[in-house]
C-alpha cells in the first residue's frame, strides 16, 4: 500500500537553508506535493511536481525528486521565522486514488 | 461561497451523540474528501467519492459515514461519536488535474 514518510522535526537558524525530507513507496505516483499548515490554520499548497520532473524551482522553494530512491525534498532558502509551521509531503499515488499525506515536519526558526 | 465551505468550525459534542459535518463546494469538482488531523499522525483519509453518488472507504472509516447525493455536498455522519473522534476534520474537492482545494477545517471535542 502508499505509505509517506518524514521525520517529524526540524529546527534552523534564521537566514540558513532548511531541506525537508520525504520517501514514498508508490513507484507509480503521479504528483507530489508539499503543504504548509501555520499553527490553527488548514493546509496551503506550496509547491507541487509532476512524476517526469526531476526539480521545480519557485522563488525561496526548491524541490527535488529522485523517481529511483522514491525521494522528494523541500529546500527553503533563506529560511524565515514566518517559515515556522507544518509541512507536509503527499502523493497521488496512482490515477483516481486520493492524496496520501505524511505526518509532516515540523519546522522551528530560531531568531 | 467561494472554494469549499466546511461547518461548523468548531463543536463540543456529548459521547454518544449523532453529529453531521457539512462540507460545501463550488468549483463543480467530481471528487470529494474526508481527512482527519490528529497529532503526530499527519492528514488520514476516513472516506472520499469519485463522483455523485459514489463513495469509497480510506483507511479509517469506522464510526463514519458519507452520502453524495449532488457533486457540491458531501456530508461526513458520526453516528454516536466517541473520544476517539476528536479530531481535526478537513474536506477536500479535486479537479480532473490533480489540483486539491482544502476547506478551513471543523474542530472536533467529543466529551
Amino acid at each position: 500500500g502508499e505509505d509517506v514518510e518524514q521525520s517529524l522535526f526540524l529546527s534552523v537558524r534564521e537566514g540558513d537553508s532548511s531541506v525537508i525530507n520525504c520517501t514514498y513507496t508508490d513507484s507509480s505516483s503521479t504528483y507530489l506535493y508539499w503543504y504548509k499548515q501555520e499553527p490553527g490554520a488548514g493546509l496551503q499548497l506550496l509547491t507541487y511536481i509532476f512524476s517526469n520532473m526531476d526539480m521545480k524551482q519557485d522563488q525561496r522553494l526548491t524541490v527535488l525528486l529522485n523517481k529511483k530512491d522514491k525521494h522528494l525534498s523541500l529546500r527553503i532558502a533563506d529560511t524565515q521565522t514566518g517559515d515556522s509551521a507544518i509541512y507536509f509531503c503527499a502523493e497521488i499515488p496512482s490515477g483516481n486514488t486520493p492524496l496520501v499525506f505524511g505526518k509532516g515536519t515540523r519546522l522551528s526558526v530560531i531568531a | 461561497i467561494a472554494g469549499i465551505t466546511q461547518a461548523p468550525t468548531s463543536q463540543i459534542l456529548a459521547a454518544g451523540r449523532r453529529m453531521t459535518l457539512r462540507c460545501t463546494q463550488d468549483m463543480r469538482h467530481n471528487a470529494m474528501y474526508w481527512y482527519r488531523q490528529d497529532l503526530g499522525l499527519g492528514l488520514r483519509l476516513i472516506h472520499y467519492s469519485n463522483t455523485a453518488g459514489t463513495t469509497g472507504k480510506g483507511e479509517v472509516p469506522d464510526g463514519y459515514s458519507v452520502s453524495r447525493a449532488n457533486t457540491d455536498d458531501f456530508p461526513l455522519t458520526l453516528a454516536s461519536a466517541v473520544p476517539s473522534q476528536t479530531s481535526v476534520y478537513f474536506c477536500a474537492s479535486s479537479d480532473s488535474g490533480g489540483g486539491y482545494t482544502f476547506g478551513s477545517g471543523t474542530r472536533l471535542t467529543v466529551v
